[in-house]
């Protein structure tokens, strides 16, 4: 099993620029999760979907959007890259969406110029 | 609201010795879950251990052990034996149990630890 994948790996953009993140998790989990990691601010959450054909915004939303294809991927669109999103994003998946526990996927390092 | 405190932002550790890192929590909900998570160099964000609140069995996982003071609301990491791979950005992180509308899983900023040789 390869648990959650993400890609890319890293990723640089000019302002304006769109970019999809992807994610995918092979562990039969109904429920996955964006964050975003910034320097002494711990993770964020920037969108869920509890279950394949629902998404909810988190805690920081603000210039994302997100797809949930199918029950594997759940992906993260940036339609228009603003330097403020500079940031390490997460992609996690959990078997449901409360007490169980999440497992993370290896990151995206995002650089917005 | 849901707050994770961490006060400790880094920590070093001689290795073999023991070290605990503090974590407090605020909630008013009388059912939720915490976590302790480890971030190494690579990134990659790794479950270190688990605690129900409805359990008062303190969780154990190896080297790694928690002290869950639900009264006081504080979750701390104790690491036994500490070795050299321990070294990490530790992450408290909790989570309320009831089924809200509101999901959110809290994350505390971090604590740095560093074991040495």
């Amino acid at each position: 099993n390869a648990g959650v994948t993400q890609t890319p790996k890293f990723q640089v953009l000019k302002t304006g620029q769109s970019m999809t993140l992807q994610c995918a998790q092979d562990m039969n989990h109904n429920s996955m999760y964006w964050y975003r990691q910034d320097p002494g601010m711990g993770l964020r959450l920037i969108y869920y979907s509890a279950s394949e054909g629902t998404t909810d915004k988190g805690e920081v939303p603000n210039g994302y959007n997100v797809s949930r294809l199918n029950k594997r991927e759940f992906s993260l669109r940036l339609e228009s890259a603003a330097p403020s999103q500079t940031s390490v994003y997460f992609c996690a998946s959990s078997s449901n969406l409360y007490q169980e526990t999440q497992y993370f996927g290896p990151g995206t390092r995002l650089l917005v110029l | 609201a849901q707050t994770v405190t961490q006060s400790q932002p880094e920590m070093s550790v001689q290795e073999a010795e023991t070290v605990t890192l503090s974590c407090t929590y605020d909630t008013s909900e009388n059912n939720y879950y915490l976590f302790w998570y480890k971030q190494p160099p690579s990134r990659q964000m790794i479950l270190v251990i688990r605690q129900e609140a409805y359990k008062q069995q303190n969780a154990t996982e190896n080297r790694f052990s928690v002290n869950f003071q639900k009264a006081a609301k504080s979750f701390s990491l104790k690491i036994s034996d500490s070795q050299l791979g321990d070294t990490a950005m530790y992450f408290c992180a909790f989570i309320e149990g009831s089924g809200g509308s509101n999901y959110k899983l809290t994350f505390g900023k971090g604590t740095l630890l560093t074991v040495n040789p």
